[in-house]
């Protein structure tokens, strides 16, 4: 079974611009979840979508958001790019059950500049 | 608010010796476990899934788990140098389907 996959895997951009990232879950994962990891901050949550529907938020200005589609593909877009964005910016997928398995991408790493 | 703490290490051992990771939850309602590896510039790769107390064996991989002491383990036998990765521990409970990570600890293992 394919793993999620994640496109682009590395982005350069400059101060202010947008960015959309991809991310296609593993087949019949209907949960996406989105992460940004820094060294300095580790992994910090961004949103979670199920049946195209934010269900879960964490604690990132309004210049984050995501989308998911009918077919559970995701994209993430971040406005106005800050140089604190640059990360490395994972999506993870999973089975609609109760034991909340995660299963990673290979991350996209965007550096502002 | 929902916290999981492991020591950031490096946690250094020999070859072939037990590594052992430890970590500890903060939300007594935690009920799923789990412990990723993340090589340097890779993603976090799921390696272990707990839920019940107790230990779990899966090859040179044993976790455990005590819910009393909101605590989880992970042990590495005969310890690899390609098992040099950071380790990161995660706590789910119901309700959130969003698990908490720790920051992850660091192991080296050396020939």
């Amino acid at each position: 079974k394919a793993g999620v996959t994640q496109t682009p895997r590395y982005l350069i951009k400059t101060r202010g611009q947008q960015v959309t990232l991809s991310c296609s879950p593993i087949s019949g994962h209907r949960s996406v979840s989105w992460y940004q990891q820094t060294p300095g901050q580790g992994l910090q949550f961004l949103f979670e979508y199920f049946s195209e529907t934010q269900r879960n938020k964490g604690n990132f200005p309004g210049r984050f958001s995501g989308r998911q589609f009918s077919n559970s593909r995701s994209e993430m877009n971040v406005s106005t790019l800050e140089l604190g964005d640059s990360a490395l910016y994972l999506c993870a997928s999973s089975l609609p059950s109760a034991d909340y398995e995660q299963y990673f991408g290979p991350g996209t790493r965007l550096t502002v500049t | 608010q929902k916290e999981v703490e492991q020591n950031s290490g490096p946690l250094s051992v020999p070859e072939g010796a037990i590594a052992s990771l430890n970590c500890t939850y903060s939300d007594r309602g935690s009920q799923s476990f789990f412990w990723y590896r993340q090589y340097s510039g890779k993603s976090p790769e799921l390696i272990m899934s707990i839920y019940s107390n107790g230990d779990k064996e899966d090859g040179r991989f044993t976790a455990q788990l005590n819910k009393a002491s909101q605590y989880v383990s992970l042990l590495i036998r005969d310890s690899q140098p390609s098992d040099s990765a950071t380790y990161l521990c995660a706590a789910a409970s119901g309700g959130s389907y969003i698990p908490t990570f720790g920051r992850g600890t660091s192991l080296i293992v050396h020939p």
